[in-house]
């Protein structure tokens, strides 16, 4: 069975700060989502990784994946208040027309001045 | 906007009595799913459908039945409600690009 593993599972960041969070799974996939989720909110959709060696960046978050060591990264640059939440990883497996998520249990990250 | 709504946001009910929850997306998006995220906040998927067609249940109790009267609706009923099923149940579409799914605000279950 999948697993997806996301530490730490909490982490308090100074503002202006920068972070990496990780998230590891345990079989093979070439995809892998992040997702941000608020206090009381929805799933937002931050960043797709399609592939080894795969890296997008959208502000002060980076997300990057290394399939062969089924690990991806969230780095955060200079952190502020507007990044608290929660941050999901999820990994695509299997293939094909069952393909589903799997999700880690979630990172919340919390900025202090 | 994920053009994914959910009714109703929250739904307080007592054990033993039988809820439906609504989802609706309005991009003619195959495919649809359900997930359940309980009080810490793990994230599992239940049920998935394409074009009307169940793909995936995931050993979700026979108490949960979903059902998709067309592709823009992918409703949840749920019999004889326990207290184990309070959480927040989200519904889901595809339609981003290979799995990237996009998530409805939730229904908020509480059974007491």
């Amino acid at each position: 069975e999948l697993k997806v593993e996301q530490n730490p599972l909490f982490l308090s960041m100074q503002e202006g700060k920068n972070y990496t969070i990780y998230c590891n799974y345990s079989t093979t996939s070439d995809r892998l989502y992040w997702y941000r989720q608020d206090p009381g909110k929805s799933l937002e959709s931050l960043f797709v990784l399609l592939s080894n060696g795969a890296v997008k960046q959208e502000g002060r978050l980076m997300a990057s994946l290394d399939t062969k060591a089924r690990l991806s990264t969230l780095h955060i640059t200079a952190a502020v208040h507007d990044l608290s939440a929660t941050y999901f990883c999820a990994v695509d497996t299997p293939p094909g027309a069952n393909s589903k998520l799997t999700f880690g249990k979630g990172i919340t990250l919390s900025v202090r001045p | 906007d994920t053009a994914v709504s959910q009714t109703p946001k929250y739904l307080v009910t007592q054990m033993g009595n039988d809820k439906s929850i609504k989802c609706e997306q309005n991009l003619g998006h195959d495919t649809m799913y359900w997930y359940k995220q309980d009080s810490k906040k793990f994230l599992k998927i239940m049920f998935s459908y394409n074009n009307k067609e169940l793909i995936i249940n995931e050993t979700v109790p026979n108490r949960f039945s979903p059902k998709s009267p067309d592709k823009a609706h992918l409703n949840l009923h749920i019999n004889s409600l326990e207290l184990g099923d309070s959480a927040v149940y989200f519904c889901a579409r595809g339609g981003g690009g290979y799995n990237e799914q996009f998530f409805g605000p939730g229904t908020r279950l509480t059974v007491l």
